[in-house]
């Protein structure tokens, strides 16, 4: 099937760092989203990114939609002590079901006070 | 505004028993999913719904079972556990063509089968 790849796997920072993190597909998707999950709970959506180029921000999360298509990156600026938990790509497989996500398998983020 | 409603959150189960885990939405979602999730491999999808009444194989179906009887309910039944469904079980939900905009996920199920 279908995968993503993500990188790196995990990151141990202090607070106050940048920290930057990776997703590829050796296809071509036209949808791309950022995830975090916290210990215990649900993936929440961060950001969503539907044009080649795009580039969009919440807050101090900065992420990037591939020129072609086939890439997203995400940046955190000056990381906080609840910026942990573990972030997944994902992106919209039309080829499957309508409407179905296939995941990155995470990149969990500790960070240090 | 409850969303997304998985029962029960914690469940240990002995190999050959049966189980279902129930999800719940009360946004009027037409897409309802399960997931399951391992340690180093994501969330991998395990059967899928676009309607009251259909149901839909995903990328790891085997040893499950699905229901979607009214709009707002889905489903997911193990028939005979097996250790290898020891895992973290998330529902999530959408509208119909916004899947764009991501899902909305549940809290998870963990399920423990020894």
């Amino acid at each position: 099937g279908q995968q993503l790849n993500q990188s790196p796997q995990s990151m141990f920072i202090q607070e106050g760092e940048d920290v930057s993190m990776n997703c590829t597909s050796s296809s071509i998707f036209n949808t791309w989203l950022w995830y975090k999950q916290e210990p215990g709970e649900g993936p929440v959506l961060l950001i969503a990114l539907y044009k080649a180029g795009e580039l969009t921000s919440n807050g101090r999360l900065t992420a990037q939609f591939g020129i072609t298509r086939k890439d997203s990156f995400l940046n955190i600026s000056a990381s906080i002590p609840s910026d942990v938990g573990i972030y997944f790509c994902a992106v919209l497989n039309y080829g499957g079901s309508q409407g179905n996500l296939i995941f990155g398998k995470g990149t969990k983020l500790s960070v240090k006070p | 505004n409850a969303g997304v409603t998985q029962t029960p959150k914690f469940r240990v189960l002995k190999t050959g028993q049966s189980m279902t885990l129930l999800c719940a939405q009360d946004m009027n979602h037409e897409y309802m999913y399960w997931y399951r999730q391992d340690p180093g491999m994501g969330l991998r999808l395990i059967h899928y719904s676009v309607g009251e009444g259909t149901t839909a194989k995903g990328e790891v179906p085997d040893g499950y079972n699905v229901s979607r009887l009214k709009k707002q309910n889905f489903l997911l039944g193990l028939e005979s556990a097996a250790p290898s469904q020891t895992s973290v079980y998330f529902c999530a939900s959408s509208f119909r063509g916004q899947g764009t905009n991501g899902y909305t996920f549940g809290s998870g199920t963990r399920l423990t089968v020894v």
